[in-house]
């Protein structure tokens, strides 16, 4: 079984440019989470989406959004690219929105704005 | 601020020796999961521990999981340089929140 694909898995893009990244979750799985994990630092928790609605937004400016799909898999946009954005990107995929459901992750894209 | 806090923030040992890694949370969870990443790459969940239990067991790991003291920890017997990773505790928050909260990770080494 194939599990959580992210691409692109290097990703450099200039200072106020748009970048978007995309996440396929394991198969069967509805819910997708996003996270960022800046170099030194733990990982910071971005989005959540489940059955293509967004159900949680973490302390991030509007500038970074996603989306989820029909086929639950989802992307994520940065607009206006700030240095600071420069990161791993990390997504994972569970099966259900649930109290004891396990997230299962990516290889992470990394995202280098210059 | 951070619901999970991984302690120590770094640890060498010898292989062959045990691996203690704690994690201490502020608010009441449902489950609490322990995640490895290797040099900056994606996570590798390792265990699941649910708020009713109080010890699993995964080969050579083993996790406890102490909800009066809102702490748990993570022990890997007998190292291997191959262990040598960061080790993350996740926690859910007590609502349908479902964003597991990450805390800065256990880098560990293991020397050969």
């Amino acid at each position: 079984e194939a599990g959580v694909t992210q691409s692109p898995t290097h990703l450099i893009k200039t200072r106020g440019q748009q970048a978007t990244l995309r996440c396929s979750p394991i198969s069967g799985h509805t819910s997708v989470y996003w996270y960022q994990q800046a170099l030194g630092l733990g990982l910071q928790f971005l989005l959540w989406y489940d059955e293509g609605e967004e159900r949680n937004r973490g302390n991030f400016p509007p500038r970074f959004s996603g989306r989820q799909f029909p086929n639950y898999s989802s992307e994520l946009n940065v607009n206006a690219l700030e240095l600071e954005d420069s990161a791993l990107y990390l997504c994972a995929s569970s099966l259900e929105a649930g109290l004891y459901t396990e997230a299962f992750f990516g290889q992470g894209t990394r995202l280098t704005v210059v | 601020s951070q619901q999970g806090e991984e302690d120590p923030q770094a640890l060498s040992i010898q292989e062959g020796e045990n691996a203690t890694m704690n994690c201490s949370y502020k608010t009441s969870i449902n489950n609490l999961q322990w995640y490895r990443q290797n040099s900056g790459r994606g996570l590798v969940h390792l265990i699941l521990i649910r708020s009713n239990e109080r010890e699993k067991h995964s080969g050579r790991l083993r996790v406890t999981l102490d909800t009066s003291k809102k702490s748990s920890s993570l022990l890997i017997t007998a190292s291997r340089a191959a262990d040598t990773a960061s080790y993350f505790c996740a926690t859910d928050e007590d609502n349908y929140g479902q964003n597991f909260v990450f805390g800065p990770g256990t880098r560990l080494s293991v020397l050969p």
